[in-house]
């Protein structure tokens, strides 16, 4: 069974201090795995897809990236607007999209 | 930018009752995914459509769940009757095919069942 593991569940930072999210998996085919931005009551927000290990994509503040086993989601000097829940997702060879419990940031100014 | 509708965005109902919940994926997206959240939990898939097929409903409650998407557009999610632990945000989402592998997601219904 596909299983994807996120931690810590929750992340308090000081505006400026960067940090990092991680995202480990067990899945059948990876086909790709997916960072999601979720703020209270929303949908969540496309970020980047991630194909094969040693893949890194940019976003602003952002840096995913992929091995084997993990990704993480570095948050380079965070500002307050980036508090929100991120959600790690992978899609397997059958198309499944399983999604990890996400980690909650808060930046505090 | 395209995006994926949803409404009600909010839905207060008692239990035993029933609800329904549309989606308008984004125009072109031929695969449309529901799926429910707890909260404090990911997203899990109830329901995947392709066009107007049904492709994926194993996790979806048949005794009380039912979902269609009749002309391969927008879908109609419905939950009769409803029970305490349906409370939740039902999020669709779309993507240009099945292959596709990046999906939208819409803004939610937030349910609560009393």
């Amino acid at each position: 069974e596909d299983q994807v593991t996120q931690s810590p569940e929750a992340l308090r930072l000081q505006e400026g201090e960067s940090s990092s999210l991680n995202c480990s998996y067990t899945v059948s085919g990876l086909r790709g795995l997916f960072w999601y931005r979720q703020d209270p009551g929303k949908g969540p927000e496309f970020l980047f897809t991630l194909y094969s290990a040693g893949e890194e994509k940019e976003k602003e503040r952002l840096k995913a990236t992929l091995t084997k086993k993990e990704s993480f989601l570095h948050i380079t000097a965070p500002k307050p607007e980036d508090s929100a829940t991120y959600l790690c997702a992978v899609q397997a060879r059958d198309y499944k999209l399983s999604f990890g419990a996400g980690t909650t940031v808060t930046v505090r100014a | 930018e395209a995006e994926v509708a949803q409404s009600p965005r909010y839905k207060i109902t008692e239990k035993s009752q029933a609800v329904a919940f549309w989606c308008d994926p984004i125009s072109g997206h031929a695969t449309l995914y529901w799926y429910r959240q707890i909260l404090g939990q990911g997203p899990e898939l109830l329901v995947q459509f392709q066009d107007e097929s049904v492709v994926d409903d194993s996790q979806l409650p048949k005794d009380r769940f039912s979902a269609e998407r009749l002309k391969g557009v927008d879908s109609t999610l419905k939950i009769q009757p409803a029970e305490l632990g349906d409370s939740a945000m039902y999020l669709c989402a779309s993507s240009l095919d099945r292959e596709e592998v990046t999906q939208y997601f819409g803004p939610g219904t937030r349910l609560l069942v009393l």
